[in-house]
């Protein structure tokens, strides 16, 4: 079974509305983290926000905020205020084990997300 | 800029040779990851490195090695190259525990092989 499900694999926003990215994830370690990355054109993966198993509140970064379901084990990402510079590639990434295990990510398929004017 | 710096950007290169990849992580970070990100296979990862020491292995090759240098600098080594090992290769560093757990990616060597 997928780990982590991304199953838009491309979504349209006009600027300046919010956009949500799904990403479902699936583990049975009670400890874990989640991660969203930018990826754009040009190439480079850029972190973007990141959301702890045990964290009681949504993570926020800036325009980003992460709606963390536990029990339906999502981990959608919300851009508000979208921006033509906000279209690239997103992945959602998991890590497995308690925090203070530096330890691999593994990756969804990605979104491609485009923001038309 | 996230602080990893990789070289080179680009390589193209003949089947059957040998590359070296080469990645420096942010200042402070133990950990360095080398993922491979290819259009059939999304992004991977191929093995990590904590101090020196190799800590996780995942989908990496037999023809592949990684090493990490005192200095902490990595070097992925990719050999009897085929036309599938044409990927982007990141290398991502992290520090251990809470918020330094985050990855930070280079900007990845494109790798072409013809």
């Amino acid at each position: 079974a997928q780990k982590i499900t991304q199953t838009q694999p491309g979504m349209f926003v006009q600027e300046k509305e919010a956009v949500t990215l799904d990403c479902t994830y699936d583990t049975s370690d009670p400890s874990y983290g989640l991660f969203w990355y930018k990826q754009p054109s040009s190439g480079e993966m850029i972190f973007l926000i990141y959301q702890g198993s045990y964290d009681q509140q949504n993570a926020t970064e800036g325009r980003y905020s992460l709606n963390f379901q536990k029990a339906r084990k999502s981990a959608n990402l919300v851009i508000s205020a979208s921006q033509l510079g906000d279209s690239a590639m997103y992945f959602c990434a998991m890590r497995e084990g308690p925090t203070g295990t530096a330890s691999k990510l593994t990756f969804g398929t990605g979104t491609r997300l485009q923001v038309t004017l | 800029d996230s602080g990893v710096t990789q070289t080179p950007k680009h390589l193209i290169t003949a089947t059957g040779q040998r590359v070296t990849l080469r990645c420096s992580p942010r200042s402070g970070d133990l950990s360095v990851y080398w993922y491979q990100q290819s259009l059939d296979q999304g992004l991977q990862f191929l093995i990590q490195y904590y101090n020196g020491e190799e800590r996780a292995k995942g989908n990496i090759l037999e023809r592949f090695s990684a090493q990490q240098f005192p200095d902490l600098h990595s070097e992925l080594n990719l050999s009897s190259l085929e036309l599938g090992d044409s990927a982007l290769y990141f290398c991502a560093s992290s520090g251990d525990g809470g918020d330094q757990e985050t990855q930070y990616f280079g900007p990845g060597t494109r790798l072409l092989v013809l």
